[in-house]
């Protein structure tokens, strides 16, 4: 089975770092990439970046360019987010997903079950 | 920065047809594609390339395309189809940007 497994919910406080990850499997790892969405309490999606886990060419939203770094280590098909200095403003959904660009042409075919980060002293 | 524009919401009775659009200046020369979002749940691709259903979906949702505007089009409205939906897309600049549409809440009455 093709799927993406998130890491799990995180409580953290202003100004602390942190890193989830997003692991596939069921598939090569390498050759699809792999994006990750931001959704804000009771609001919409937003694409924060994308990565391909191959030679780990990373494309960030204007929005989310220098607020989180993306990053994949392919020899354990895992793809990551990470924060350096978390705002209570970060609290969210976010999800990985994968996008295809054979079969559906670039939809984002498979969708991790989703990390929630909460950010509150 | 590229937009795409939903309505928030879209109502419609059970068995009835719904019709949920999404505008943008680049849909003309970029797919569209719409995602299916129930509380708690992940969102689940239900159509791709403008109109094409993966695998797994159900005949009654289509996709359709004119000009800016692209339109997921839900036939035999069910319970289970009360959710959000967003579209999504990329801009045309050359630059790999995704862009979701705001989302439409579709309830079933």
């Amino acid at each position: 089975e093709v799927q993406l497994v998130q890491s799990g919910a995180e409580v953290k406080k202003p100004g602390e770092s942190l890193k989830i990850s997003c692991k596939g499997s069921g598939y090569s790892f390498t050759i699809y990439w792999i994006a990750w969405v931001r959704q804000m309490p009771g609001k919409g999606l937003e694409w924060m970046g994308i990565i391909y886990p191959g030679d780990s060419d990373t494309r960030y939203s204007p929005s989310f360019q220098g607020q989180v770094t993306i990053s994949a280590d392919e020899s354990i098909s895992t793809a990551y987010v990470q924060w350096s200095s978390l705002k209570a403003s970060d609290t969210a959904m976010y999800y990985c997903a994968r996008r295809d660009a054979s079969t559906t042409d670039d939809a984002f075919d498979i969708w991790g079950q989703g990390t929630m980060v909460t950010v509150s002293s | 920065s590229y937009e795409l524009t939903q309505p928030p919401s879209v109502s419609v009775s059970p068995g009835q047809t719904a019709r949920i659009t999404c505008s943008g200046d680049a849909l003309p020369k970029q797919y569209a594609y719409w995602y299916q979002q129930k509380p708690g749940q992940a969102p689940v691709l239900v159509i791709y390339k403008d109109s094409e259903r993966p695998s797994g979906i159900p005949e009654r949702f289509s996709g359709s395309s004119s000009g800016t505007i692209v339109t997921l089009t839900i036939s035999g409205v069910q319970a289970e189809d009360e959710a959000d939906y967003y579209c999504q897309s990329t801009d045309s600049s050359g630059t790999y940007t995704v862009v979701f549409g705001g989302g439409t809440k579709l309830t079933v009455l």
